[in-house]
């Protein structure tokens, strides 16, 4: 099946720092991906989609210069965590949709990105 | 925001046994999705009901929907070890692409 490959998937950092989480999808193409945060033995919450040549659009709630998101290519959109803090610690996953129809609505997901700010 | 509810939250079962998971949902959905998560990994698709379907069978899955009720159950038949993780039902936002996800069901099967 198609792979969505995430990187790092951890990452440690100071706060103050900014971080950044890659998403590809790897054999196929991919116009839209997504973006999720997930907190421990929780659910997974959309924060935004993330669309190939445009801006990101993004979930009420998440704050778009806090959460920059970038898809520069048919492969490729990345999360950059600016000036993370604490409270950002989380599980990152991010999914793609094949451009193709394969599938009713089915998506394809990354393995996650384990971010822990100190 | 997300509109599934899952129960039970955690279920523990012994191997061979069999496990059922429900979810329901607020709105209405053209299709309803399971999906399976490791500890610390990323989610997998199960399998995809549509609205118009009542029961649809994957290897040991079987996963009902009940639009009338907003309801829909993922049993997991002859239970192994290695079915240990959390699943998550989901549905489309407005029916697109964008997911609500489910609270998931943390499922342990004792070998």
């Amino acid at each position: 099946g198609a792979v969505v490959s995430q990187h790092p998937s951890r990452v440690i950092c100071k706060s103050g720092t900014s971080v950044k989480i890659e998403c590809r999808s790897l054999d196929f193409q991919a116009t839209t991906m997504f973006w999720y945060r997930q907190f421990p033995k929780k659910s997974l919450m959309l924060m935004a989609t993330s669309n190939e040549g445009s801006k990101a659009t993004y979930e009420q709630g998440v704050e778009k210069d806090k959460f920059l998101i970038n898809h520069a290519s048919l492969t490729l959109s990345t999360l950059t965590v600016t000036s993370a803090h604490p409270e950002d610690s989380s599980f990152y996953i991010c999914s793609a949709r094949t451009d193709g129809a394969r599938g009713h609505g089915e998506l394809f997901f990354g393995e996650g990105s384990r971010l822990t700010v100190l | 925001s997300q509109q599934g509810e899952e129960d039970p939250q955690a279920l523990s079962i012994q191997e061979g046994e069999n496990a059922t998971m429900n979810c329901s949902y607020k709105t209405s959905i053209n299709n309803l999705q399971w999906y399976r998560q490791n500890s610390g990994r990323g989610l997998v698709h199960l399998i995809l009901i549509r609205s118009n379907e009542r029961e649809k069978h994957s290897g040991r899955l079987r996963v009902t929907l009940d639009t009338s009720k907003k309801s829909s159950s993922l049993l997991i038949t002859a239970s192994r070890a290695a079915d240990t993780a959390s699943y998550f039902c989901a549905s489309p936002i407005h029916g697109g692409s964008r997911l609500t996800f489910g609270e998931g069901t943390q499922l342990t099967v004792n070998p």
